[in-house]
């Protein structure tokens, strides 16, 4: 079970749109329609921002979408505000009752 | 409104082991359909998902059911303590890399949703 492969770290101005990948493999992510996102800010609890690949919970911005194509999911956020700035995690269901995280993605807003 | 809160020491020595517990208030621990999950992150690193307990029946006792992360193999262990709503980790053995901020969640397994708790730090040194 090997982590999930995000990006570091991206970047984009206010009002653009900014997309970090998601890559895992064909027993996680492109095996399950359990991909989710988590917005963190550090010292307060990771936010889920979208559930089952690209559902959206109550109250989340539909500024924040998912997608997915084969083993890689995407989160992309829209009109880009500076409260987004923070870091992003993907997770998938990994077979047999177990999960996976990505190792995180930094997003700056310029 | 649901709330979830981790307790247990900040510090532990090498070779023992850590024991966390999380409080869940606004919710029962025994609800259908949840189950209730340890996650960790390492200081500079990415979320690892420690493992998963889960209760069926429809009577005390309850039924319990556990998952854990392979690569931790037999070193973790979840109970829970219905009377408090609380649920708890062991994790034995533990060495310096087992230093991170421990969170419990709720899981809905059925579509992968964690609602999480704020974390507590534990580090691992003599």
């Amino acid at each position: 079970q090997s982590a999930l492969t995000q990006p570091a770290s991206v970047s984009g101005s206010p009002g653009q749109s900014i997309t970090i990948s998601c890559t895992g493999t064909s027993s996680d992510v492109g095996n399950y329609n359990l991909v989710s996102w988590y917005q963190h800010l550090p010292g307060k609890a990771p936010k889920l921002i979208i559930y089952e690949d690209n559902k959206r919970p109550s109250g989340v911005s539909n500024r924040f979408s998912g997608s997915k194509s084969a083993n890689t999911a995407s989160l992309t956020i829209s009109g880009l505000q500076a409260e987004d700035e923070s870091d992003y995690y993907c997770c998938s269901h990994a077979g047999s009752h177990t999960w996976v995280f990505g190792g995180g993605t930094s997003l700056a807003v310029l | 409104q649901l709330h979830l809160q981790e307790s247990g020491p900040g510090l532990v020595k090498p070779s023992e082991t850590l024991s966390l517990t999380c409080t869940v208030s606004g919710g029962s621990i025994t609800s259908y359909n949840y189950y209730w999950a340890w996650i960790r992150q390492p200081p500079g690193k990415g979320l690892e998902w420690i493992g998963t307990i889960y209760f069926f029946g429809s009577t005390y006792p309850f039924s319990k059911i556990t998952y854990n992360n392979p690569s931790l193999k037999s070193r973790v262990s979840m109970s829970v303590d219905t009377s408090k709503n609380q649920f708890s980790l062991n994790l034995s053995s533990v060495t310096a890399a087992d230093t991170a901020v421990y969170y419990c969640a709720r899981l809905i397994s059925g579509s992968g949703q964690f609602f999480w708790g704020q974390g507590t730090l534990v580090t691992v040194s003599s």
